[in-house]
């Protein structure tokens, strides 16, 4: 049972470049998030997905952009990366998604640098 | 607006010793709260989630607890070992605002010396 799965786990881009990180899940989850964590910001959410078709903005949604047309996967796509989008980035998933809650459960992150 | 402190930031316990870890919170209309651990360069394990309604929860050597009307939640972890060095982060769920976002604590790196 892979749980939540996240690729890559290291990236290096140069300002302006695009890409997408990928998360899939085989937990049959309708919740699924993308988070970043900074040093000294703790985790901050950035899009949410409470079923296919259905994507929303969280805390920190701007220079990225979310699509979910399967249960199963919810890319992030840095649209043109800039030094601040620099930090590690999880995706996480849960039967059903706050507030109501069920536990969350995350990848092991993509670290992302940005020169 | 709800926020999430945790102290202290980093604590160091020799092994076999009982501890207390904390988390409040500012705004007590919360759905729940959850307790993650996260491991170096690893991502976050769910470890305990209460529900508003409920006061504690336990998983083995781990008790967690909830008072609400205070801001407060504590996690015990009992006849610590050098394995449960790590990351501890609280979250809680909280209603209205924005769907779907949990808010985090910043953590209490624990370290249990042998």
């Amino acid at each position: 049972n892979a749980g939540v799965t996240q690729t890559p786990k290291f990236q290096v881009l140069k300002t302006g470049q695009s890409m997408t990180l990928q998360c899939a899940q085989d937990m049959n989850h309708e919740y699924m998030s993308w988070y970043r964590q900074d040093p000294g910001m703790g985790l901050r959410l950035i899009h949410y997905s409470v079923g296919a078709g259905i994507t929303d903005q969280g805390e920190v949604p701007n220079g990225y952009n979310v699509s979910r047309s399967t249960t199963e996967d919810f890319p992030l796509r840095l649209l043109s990366a800039a030094p601040s989008q620099t930090s590690v980035y999880f995706c996480a998933s849960s039967y059903q998604g706050p507030p109501r809650g069920s536990p969350l459960h995350f990848g092991n992150g993509t670290r992302l640098t940005v020169t | 607006k709800q926020e999430v402190t945790q102290i202290p930031a980093a604590l160091s316990v020799p092994e076999g010793e009982n501890l207390v870890l904390n988390c409040s919170f500012t705004d007590s209309a919360i759905y729940n709260l959850q307790w993650f651990r996260q491991d170096p360069g690893k991502g976050l394990t769910s470890l305990l989630l209460i529900q508003s309604s409920q006061r504690e929860q336990t998983s083995g050597r781990l008790n967690a607890s909830l008072d609400k009307s205070s801001g407060r939640s504590t996690l015990y972890i009992a006849a610590s070992q050098p394995g449960d060095s790590a990351t501890y982060l609280c979250a809680v769920s909280r209603y209205g605002g924005s769907q779907g976002n949990l808010i985090f604590g910043k953590g209490t790196k624990l370290s249990v010396k042998p």
